[in-house]
């Protein structure tokens, strides 16, 4: 089985700074990794995901986030936010292999970008 | 190239009535997902469903939901004799259902309110 657990519900923070959401899983076999973003009242959209290689991902809209196995984490990261990146984010994992495998999403994470 | 649509983005309901959540996943994609999110509770797996075939319902309420997606036309939620428990917004997801990254893509949305 496996989970996602997003620590923080919401994450206030003051425009042109940098911001970190954490995300944490558990899996027992190696995982598939991505965070999506929800604007208010619409669908979820992919800004990145890891699949393999290279543990630090860019993604769309200055996002990136880290794979790091040991700490079973994939924090992402934004070095200077924008009053445009206030949003939902959800972190998701996935079994690796092919065909259907189960995505489980975690809570969310309500990012809010003082002026 | 259209993404996932939903129809309709609004839809109220009297307790007691059925509520009909049409889904049509991006062209060339086979495999559909229903989510549900509840304020505060993220998002949460109803259903995954290929043409003619449920594969997975393990999130389904075992009463008054049931979903389809048939060889011609949109994905069908339905909700009967809805009630006040069932205001949420529903979220319809796609794949191409072949071997990859599992990377789902979002539709709009469906709130529904049941008054």
């Amino acid at each position: 089985a496996q989970s996602v657990t997003q620590l923080d519900s919401q994450v206030p923070v003051f425009e042109e700074a940098p911001v970190e959401l954490r995300c944490n899983y558990s899996s027992s076999v190696s995982v598939y990794l991505f965070w999506y973003v929800q604007y208010p009242n619409q669908g979820l959209q992919l800004l990145l995901k890891y699949l393999s290689g290279s543990t630090l991902v860019k993604g769309i809209n200055g996002f990136e986030a880290e794979f790091n196995k040991s700490q079973t984490s994939f924090h992402l990261r934004k070095p200077s936010v924008h009053i445009s990146d206030t949003a939902e984010y959800f972190c998701a994992v996935s079994p690796p292999t092919g065909g259907y495998q189960k995505v489980t999403f975690g809570i969310g994470t309500k990012l809010q970008v003082i002026p | 190239n259209a993404g996932v649509m939903q129809n309709p983005r609004h839809l109220v309901r009297r307790r007691g009535q059925e509520a009909r959540l049409r889904c049509s996943p991006m062209k060339g994609h086979s495999h559909v997902y229903w989510y549900r999110q509840l304020p505060e509770e993220g998002l949460k797996f109803m259903v995954y469903l290929q043409k003619e075939n449920i594969i997975d319902e393990s999130g389904m309420p075992k009463e008054r939901f049931s979903a389809e997606f048939p060889k011609e036309g949109p994905s069908i939620l339905r909700i009967q004799q809805v009630v006040r428990g069932d205001s949420a917004a529903y979220f319809c997801a796609s794949s191409p259902g072949t071997s990859g990254s599992n990377e789902q893509f979002f539709g709009p949305g469906t709130r529904l309110t049941v008054l």
